[in-house]
C-alpha cells in the first residue's frame, strides 16, 4: 500500500504569498500530524487532528499558519503573508490512533515539502 | 518542559566500528521513547521504540535500552556498515498525546 504523501515536493516563493501545501496519509488513519523542520534541527510540532478535528494547534507559530482536513483524510497546511523565517521542511505523518492511551503509536512520515521564501 | 538531547554531529566512524550515540530526555510522567533514521533523499523511518523503563528496542543491529534512571536512550550497533549512513534521531511521546518532541538529529558517517 502507498504510504504518506505530500505534495509540491518543493516550493519556492516571494515573500509576501500563500502558500498550499498537500499531505495524503495512509489510507484508514485516524490521527495526522504536521511538523516544521529548519535546516540542521529536528522537526518540531505543529498542529494534530484526529479525524476531521483539529485537536492540538499549539504548535503553529503565528495566525498565519492554518491547517484544515475537512473529510479527516487529506489535509492542507495553509500559510499566509509568507515570511523568510518560514523556509523549512514541513513534514506530515499519519498514524492508526485509534486506542486512548497508546502511548507509542507509530506514526508514519512523508517525505515533506521543502518551502523555500525569497 | 520536555525535551530530548542527543549528541551533536557529524559522527564519522570506519565500517565495522561499534557505534553509541547518545540521547538524553528530561520529561514530565512516563514517555515512550523512539530512534527514527532519515537516509539520504528519503523520509524519517522509524528504527526502534521503547514504550516503559529497561525495554529494550531493537531492529536492523541496532539497540536501545530505556533507563530511567539515568533518563537515556542510548542507540548502539556493534558492527556499523557504509549503508548505515544517516541522520538519527531521538524522539519522544507522553501519555494521552501524540505529539513527538525530537533532538536536534545526530549525522552518522560511515567510511569504508
Amino acid at each position: 500500500g502507498a504510504g504518506v504523501s505530500q505534495s509540491p515536493r518543493y516550493k519556492v516563493a516571494k515573500r509576501g504569498q500563500d502558500v498550499a501545501l498537500r499531505c495524503d496519509p495512509i489510507s484508514g488513519h485516524v490521527s495526522l500530524f504536521w511538523y516544521q523542520q529548519a535546516l540542521g534541527q529536528g522537526p518540531e510540532f505543529l498542529t494534530y487532528f484526529q479525524n476531521e478535528a483539529q485537536l492540538d494547534k499549539s504548535g503553529l507559530p503565528s495566525d498565519r499558519f492554518f491547517a484544515e482536513r475537512p473529510e479527516g483524510s487529506v489535509s492542507t497546511l495553509k500559510i499566509q503573508r509568507t515570511q523568510q523565517e518560514d523556509s523549512a521542511v514541513y513534514l506530515c505523518a499519519s498514524s492508526h490512533g485509534q486506542t486512548a492511551g497508546l502511548v507509542s503509536n507509530e506514526q508514519f512520515f512523508g517525505p515533506g515539502t521543502r518551502l523555500t521564501v525569497l | 518542559g520536555n525535551s530530548v538531547t542527543q549528541m551533536e554531529g557529524p559522527v564519522t566512524l570506519s565500517e565495522e566500528a561499534f557505534l553509541t550515540i547518545n540521547c538524553t530526555y528530561t520529561a514530565t510522567g512516563y514517555p515512550s521513547l523512539f530512534w527514527y533514521v532519515q537516509y539520504p533523499g528519503e523520509g524519517l523511518q522509524l528504527l526502534l521504540k521503547a514504550t516503559k523503563a529497561d525495554d529494550k528496542g531493537s531492529n536492523k543491529g541496532f539497540e536501545a535500552t530505556y533507563r530511567k534512571e539515568t533518563t537515556s536512550f542510548h542507540l548502539e550497533k556493534g558492527s556499523v556498515q557504509v549503508s548505515d549512513s544517516a541522520v538519527y534521531f531521538c524522539a519522544l511521546t507522553l501519555g494521552g498525546n501524540y505529539q513527538l518532541i525530537w533532538g536536534a538529529g545526530t549525522k552518522l558517517i560511515i567510511k569504508p
